[in-house]
């Protein structure tokens, strides 16, 4: 069975800083999501990731995925308030398709 | 292009009820997947339908099932409610079932 680790669960940063969003996936697939969620809210979808090697960039996030290493990180560049959210990857089992989710990574952006 | 509609948005029961909940897909979108979201267990595969057939079932117990129409509307019921099923239930729908899933509101069910 498909096993999606996040880390961290929590993250707490300063506006202005970096910061990467790991997630780590336990067998092969050949996507990955990554959704926004804010707080009471649904899901949003931010990327999709197809390929070994794919990158893709909205603004200040950037998510990449590496097949071989079973890792997508999802990079923060400079920092705002306005990101702050819960961030999940997800990820279709390969045997039944089903979605897997991680925990999630609750992002605290201080102003 | 309309969202993803989910009714009722909040929705309160008591333990032994029974309670249906709507999602509206996006128009031309034929696959439907629910989830089932609480603090402990996080976000939870329900099922998927896609073209009125089931395509695949979450590890949920036979009090949960869900039936999609020829609209693509699609519903899920919950029989003989417990506390543990208080959660924000959520509908996603995609153009097939591999594509990017865009999501609805959700339904925020308590059970008294």
């Amino acid at each position: 069975e498909l096993k999606v680790e996040q880390n961290p669960l929590f993250l707490s940063m300063q506006e202005g800083k970096n910061y990467t969003i790991y997630c780590n996936y336990s067998t092969t697939s050949d996507r990955l999501y990554w959704y926004r969620q804010d707080p009471g809210k649904s899901l949003e979808s931010l990327f999709v990731l197809l390929s070994n090697g794919a990158v893709k960039q909205e603004g200040r996030l950037m998510a990449s995925l590496d097949t071989k290493a079973r890792l997508s990180t999802l990079h923060i560049t400079a920092a705002v308030h306005d990101l702050s959210a819960t961030y999940f990857c997800a990820l279709p089992q390969a045997v039944d398709d089903k979605i897997i989710f991680g925990k999630g990574t609750r992002l605290h952006i201080l102003p | 292009k309309a969202g993803v509609t989910q009714t009722p948005r909040y929705l309160i029961k008591t333990r032994g009820q029974q309670v249906t909940l709507s999602c509206s897909p996006i128009s031309g979108h034929r696959s439907v997947s629910w989830y089932q979201q609480t603090p402990g267990q996080g976000l939870q595969f329900l099922f998927e339908y896609f073209s009125e057939t089931q395509r695949n079932k979450g590890n949920f117990p036979g009090r949960f099932s869900g039936r999609q129409f020829s609209n693509s509307r699609s519903e899920m019921n919950v029989s003989t409610l417990e506390l543990g099923d208080s959660a924000l239930y959520l509908c996603a729908s995609s153009l097939i079932g591999q594509s990017f899933q865009f999501f609805g509101p959700g339904t925020r069910l308590t059970v008294l």
